[in-house]
């Protein structure tokens, strides 16, 4: 069975750093793009960053400078560091596998991309 | 930015009413766009993707068309379990953006 489990989320003060973690199970992090989508109370959701299968990775404009994502492969786990928060981060803060779909028309190959297996969320509160 | 607008924000219907949601795009976006459902202190979960593709074991009753900077999600006849907020997503470029989302709710 595939699954994410995130962990790590918690109460922290403005300004302060928090590091949430995603174990994957049933999929390999490496082989796969794996994403971070938050929403914030009574909101709707908000993508923040992906690392992709070969390390490269990219960041909303309201977290660029401050978070960053990367991955343990030995522990199929991926994280996202949040430093210098704000309570604009205040979320429940997902990670989901965005998986692809080939198809070909003629000699050309189209990419179409979906998010298909989701965690079921880690809350960060910053507040003082 | 990509960004989504969905109509409308919230919608009021009954048990096997007919119900679309619409999403346009800020610029074309081919078919690469997504639909979501979300209850209410759940995870979404991926209802349609390239526009008009079938999660598997997603009822039938939903569907999705369009293309471009138009789209739209059908439910051809609403079941209790389908009141909900659904999201579109474009998955053109990055960064990766949702519309606002719809939130259906019984009448």
């Amino acid at each position: 069975e595939v699954q994410l489990v995130e962990t790590g989320g918690g109460l922290i003060q403005p300004g302060g750093s928090l590091r949430v973690s995603c174990a994957a199970s049933g999929i390999t992090v490496s082989s796969n793009y794996m994403t971070w989508v938050r929403q914030a109370p009574g909101k709707g959701l908000e993508w923040v960053s992906v690392i992709y299968g070969g390390g490269s990775t990219s960041y909303a404009d309201s977290v660029k400078g401050r978070f960053t994502i990367s991955r343990d492969n030995s522990k199929n786990t991926v994280y996202l560091q949040m430093n210098n928060l704000r309570a604009e981060d205040t979320a429940v803060y997902y990670c989901a596998r965005e998986a692809s779909l080939v198809a070909t028309r003629g000699s050309t190959y189209y990419y179409y991309y979906y998010m298909d297996v989701w965690g079921k969320g880690t809350t960060v509160t910053v507040s003082s | 930015d990509i960004q989504l607008t969905q109509s409308p924000s919230f919608l009021s219907a009954s048990v096997g009413d007919r119900v679309t949601i619409t999403c346009r795009a800020s610029q074309g976006i081919s078919s690469y766009l997504a639909w979501y459902q979300q209850e209410p202190g759940k995870a979404p979960k991926l209802l349609i993707y390239a526009a008009s593709t079938l999660q598997s074991g997603v009822p039938s009753r939903f569907s999705g068309s369009g293309s471009g900077t138009e789209f739209t999600l059908t439910i051809s006849s609403l079941q209790p379990e389908d009141f909900a907020t659904f999201y579109c997503q474009q998955l053109n470029s990055y960064p990766r953006t949702f519309g606002q989302g719809t939130k259906v709710e019984i009448k």
